[in-house]
């Protein structure tokens, strides 16, 4: 079957640092997205990797390695604005979005 | 990138009625594709909207429950039918492109609660 994994939740303060792993096996692989989605609001695209590495977009940064079915978004200097749930897909062979549970990224000051 | 009109963004329904849903995209799009979110989860995927053919329905969605319509590249529809309090969710109508393998852009999602 197809499955993504990544953490329920995680607790960061202001100015900080985090990364949110996400792992992934997969009917095949069209790349991973990273959506942010703030509580009663639609997704919105973060970030986009078919190919192994980082890929840095101002504070937000994504990472891929497709040998380990493994990628990480890194938020860097943590606003209290991205208090949100951040959603892990996987695009698989039939270009089809197989999506993660999210992981709420909660922000203290 | 595509910008997608969802309407409408909330309602609430009575048990036993139907609503339906439109998507209208600002250009032409290959793959269109509704989901279900409940509170506190993550999206379900109900269907991929195909132009001109049936829907394909992910497993646990049926036809007579969730019709979808697809006239043309540009606009989707999705009922919901008799309606029961279960089926209170949000609604989200999602499209990419295959070729250019873009993103998936999101609708602003129907809020629907059913009474």
């Amino acid at each position: 079957g197809q499955n993504i994994d990544q953490p329920t939740e995680m607790t960061a303060t202001e100015g900080a640092i985090v990364q949110i792993n996400c792992t992934y096996q997969t009917s095949g692989f069209n790349g991973l997205f990273w959506y942010q989605q703030h509580a009663g609001e639609a997704p919105t695209f973060l970030s986009y990797n078919v190919l192994d590495g980082l890929e840095e977009k101002g504070r937000f940064s994504s990472f891929l390695s497709r040998s380990k079915g493994y990628s990480y978004l890194l938020l860097k200097e943590l606003q209290m604005k991205d208090s949100a749930s951040y959603l892990c897909a996987v695009l698989d062979s039939n270009y089809q979005l197989i999506w993660g549970a999210g992981t709420k990224l909660i922000i203290k000051p | 990138s595509a910008v997608i009109s969802q309407k409408p963004s909330r309602d609430i329904c009575q048990r036993g009625t139907s609503l339906t849903i439109q998507c209208q995209v600002d250009s032409q799009v290959t793959m269109m594709f509704w989901y279900r979110q409940q509170p506190g989860q993550s999206l379900t995927l109900i269907a991929t909207a195909n132009q001109g053919s049936e829907a394909t329905y992910e497993s646990g969605f049926v036809i007579d429950k969730f019709p979808i319509s697809r006239p043309n590249l540009t606009f989707s529809t999705l009922t919901v039918s008799n309606m029961s309090p279960e089926d209170s969710s949000i609604y989200l109508c999602s499209v990419a492109d295959r070729e250019s393998r873009t993103e998936a852009f999101f609708g602003q999602g129907t809020r629907l609660t059913v009474v």
